[in-house]
């Protein structure tokens, strides 16, 4: 019953340094997406991917780029990061199709700090 | 564009008390709209969904497109229900969909 598995889970970078974050998930879902939770903004989403080979930008994706390696996995870039994107970034799965989004499954969080 | 608003960031109610946790949308497709509730040290986790028309931990809420409202309501609140809510549009762009959150209101429950 793993669900939606991200990693790390706690990360502090110095500015300028470059991460990727992990997320895997078995329940075959084809919609995967990537949001950052900041105090009085909610979640924000920063991209998505409908299916295997496809991504979109959300609301905020300055800064990031993702990559869907495949069905199980979509990862999440950093390469140059910034104090901006301290925040606790989660990883979520649903099965989207026919008009219809089912539930979407979320990971348990990293919590980022940029120094 | 596609938005959530979520007017209450916190939410202060006495057990026993009704709730009403606020929620409009602005979206030119058919709205497909859910609640998520995040309790501390947990995962973000579905509530209840507008398609399902079910009461959840006895909270309910009713899709209202005149109002573009989707507010969540419980009659007499509990203690265990203090967490983070989250009010969520589901948004399709062709044959992708992507989930669009609002930002929340904390829900405290005081006994």
């Amino acid at each position: 019953n793993a669900g939606v598995t991200q990693t790390p889970k706690f990360q502090v970078l110095k500015t300028g340094q470059s991460m990727t974050l992990q997320c895997a998930q078995d329940m075959n879902h084809n919609s995967m997406y990537w949001y950052r939770q900041d105090p009085g903004m909610g979640l924000r989403l920063i991209y998505y991917s409908a299916s295997e080979g496809t991504t979109d930008k959300g609301e905020v994706p300055n800064g990031y780029n993702v990559s869907r390696l495949n069905k199980r996995e979509f990862s999440l870039r950093l390469e140059s990061a910034a104090p901006s994107q301290t925040s606790v970034y989660f990883c979520a799965s649903s099965e989207a199709h026919g008009g219809v989004n089912t539930e979407a499954f979320f990971g348990q969080g990293t919590r980022l700090t940029v120094v | 564009a596609q938005r959530v608003t979520q007017p209450e960031k916190l939410l202060s109610v006495f057990k026993g008390a009704p709730v009403e946790l606020k929620c409009n949308y602005s979206y030119s497709g058919s709205p497909e709209l859910f609640w998520y509730v995040q309790y501390s040290r947990q995962r973000l986790q579905l509530l209840l969904r507008h398609i399902s028309r079910e009461s959840i931990k006895g909270f309910t809420a009713d899709l209202n497109k005149g109002e573009t409202s989707f507010h969540l309501k419980k009659p007499f609140a509990q203690e265990e229900d203090s967490a983070m809510y989250y009010c969520a549009l589901s948004a399709w762009y062709s044959s992708a969909s992507k989930i669009i959150f609002g930002s929340g209101t904390r829900l405290s429950i005081r006994p």
